[in-house]
């Protein structure tokens, strides 16, 4: 069967430490994977695209890996601060014109 | 700030109830989308359309109804609410044309059915 899974479900990290979560996937061939941010009670909002030809992309503090022979997406946060926390979501398109299938979600807590 | 709307922000009913939360977008999306999403778990896709006068149902079937009679207008009713509707409902957007699909969320309403 089609499914996603994020690493774990709560990562614990020290201020100013790099944060690391990992987005497997199996049965799906995604063009393209998305990383989305989401805050208690509130809606997800979209971080970062990476595409199947991509090997890596950066925005600011983050950045983002795609590798399509692991099926792996890996999202990383340099020089983490507190107001990092949140729960952090990948989703990927499965066939290009369908809704986007979102993982569970890994929270992510920087300790000060 | 994505320019999607939802109200209720928060709505607590009886059983048997009939409700509908209203999502709106400014953006002139084509796609919108209606998930439900219990605290600390996955979101699951309910309903989506992706234009005027289509719809489809998604993975979860929530005993719900939606229609799209305007761009901007994704409205998602339940006949009759019971207590295992009690959830966050999220509604999103996003482009038609492009490879591109960034779903942009509205802030959510809080359900609860006693």
């Amino acid at each position: 069967s089609q499914k996603i899974e994020q690493n774990s479900e709560a990562l614990n990290i020290q201020e100013g430490k790099t944060a690391t979560l990992t987005c497997n996937y199996t049965n799906y061939s995604p063009a393209y994977l998305q990383w989305y941010r989401q805050d208690p009670g509130r809606g997800p909002v979209f971080l970062l695209l990476i595409r199947e030809n991509e090997k890596e992309k950066r925005k600011e503090r983050l950045k983002v890996t795609f590798d399509t022979t692991l099926k792996q997406s890996l999202f990383h946060i340099t020089a983490s601060q507190p107001a990092d926390s949140a729960t952090y979501l990948c989703a990927l398109d499965p066939s290009g014109n369908t809704p986007l299938v979102f993982g569970k979600g890994t929270r992510l807590s920087v300790i000060a | 700030e994505a320019d999607i709307y939802q109200t209720p922000r928060y709505l607590v009913i009886g059983t048997g109830k009939k409700i509908t939360l209203e999502c709106s977008q400014t953006m002139g999306h084509d796609k919108m989308y209606w998930y439900q999403q219990d605290p600390g778990m996955e979101l699951h896709l309910i309903h989506y359309s992706y234009g005027v006068n289509s719809t489809e149902k998604g993975d979860l079937s929530s005993e719900s109804t939606v229609s799209r009679i305007r761009t901007e207008h994704f409205p998602l009713t339940l006949e009759s609410a019971r207590p295992s509707h009690t959830s966050q409902y999220l509604c999103a957007s996003s482009e038609a044309s492009g490879s591109v699909n960034e779903q942009f969320f509205g802030p959510g309403t809080r359900l609860t059915v006693l």
